[in-house]
């Protein structure tokens, strides 16, 4: 298994733009979460989804953000539109089983 | 203002040794808990997890404790490699929720 794949692995873009990050998680898993991180908070959670329906998006920073996943197999999040204190690596897991998830090797975003 | 980074505590053990890592949790009714490796530039590694109907669980070189009274979870590495050397995160969850992850505490072996 290639385990979750996210792309790009890194994004350099400036301010106003707006940025798309994807993710692909592992086949079978029907959960699905987007996180951040940052030195200043560590790693947050963003949303998740459950059998690609949202179950909690207050993680969410505003409404510059949004996550979609149109089918079991891929997931994005947009930023739209993008700000110097978007920058961070924002990392996708997913998981089958309730305790245990598994991450992406991330994206690193860099706003400039 | 001042901007202020995230300052994780360090360990630093002798190549060999056993390591401790411990964590404090903050949810009593989190009914699950885990323990994450991240290296330099990757994702969080799954270690080890434990139930809180568990108070020990072992793995491979890895020992987990919960202290559910006190809200304390520990991390046992046995004979330290330096390839243990990582930031340390512990998590703990609630059903099919996401995580809450900790601070981490970044581990260094010294050769």
């Amino acid at each position: 298994d290639a385990g979750v794949i996210q792309s790009p692995r890194h994004e350099v873009t400036e301010m106003g733009q707006e940025v798309t990050l994807r993710c692909k998680p592992i086949s079978g898993h029907n959960s699905l979460f987007w996180y951040r991180q940052t030195m200043m908070r560590g790693l947050e959670l963003l949303i998740y989804f459950n059998n690609n329906v949202p179950i909690d998006d207050s993680g969410m920073p505003e409404d510059r953000f949004s996550a979609k996943m149109p089918n079991a197999s891929f997931s994005t999040l947009k930023i739209q539109p993008s700000e110097p204190r978007d920058s961070a690596v924002y990392f996708c897991a997913s998981s089958l089983r309730l305790n245990e998830q598994f991450f992406g090797p991330g994206t690193r975003l860099t706003v400039l | 203002g001042e901007s202020v980074g995230l300052h994780l505590p360090t360990l630093s053990v002798q190549e060999g040794d056993n390591s401790i890592i411990n964590c404090a949790y903050s949810n009593s009714a989190s009914d699950y808990f885990i323990w994450y490796k991240q290296e330099s530039g990757k994702g969080p590694q799954f270690i080890i997890d434990i139930r809180s109907n568990m108070d020990k669980r072992q793995g491979q070189r890895v020992t987990v404790l919960l202290n559910k009274t006190v809200k304390h979870l520990s991390l046992q590495i046995a004979a330290t490699q330096p390839g243990d050397s990582a930031v340390y995160f512990c998590a703990e969850g609630v059903g099919a929720d996401g995580l809450t992850f900790g601070k981490g505490t970044h581990l260094i072996i010294q050769p």
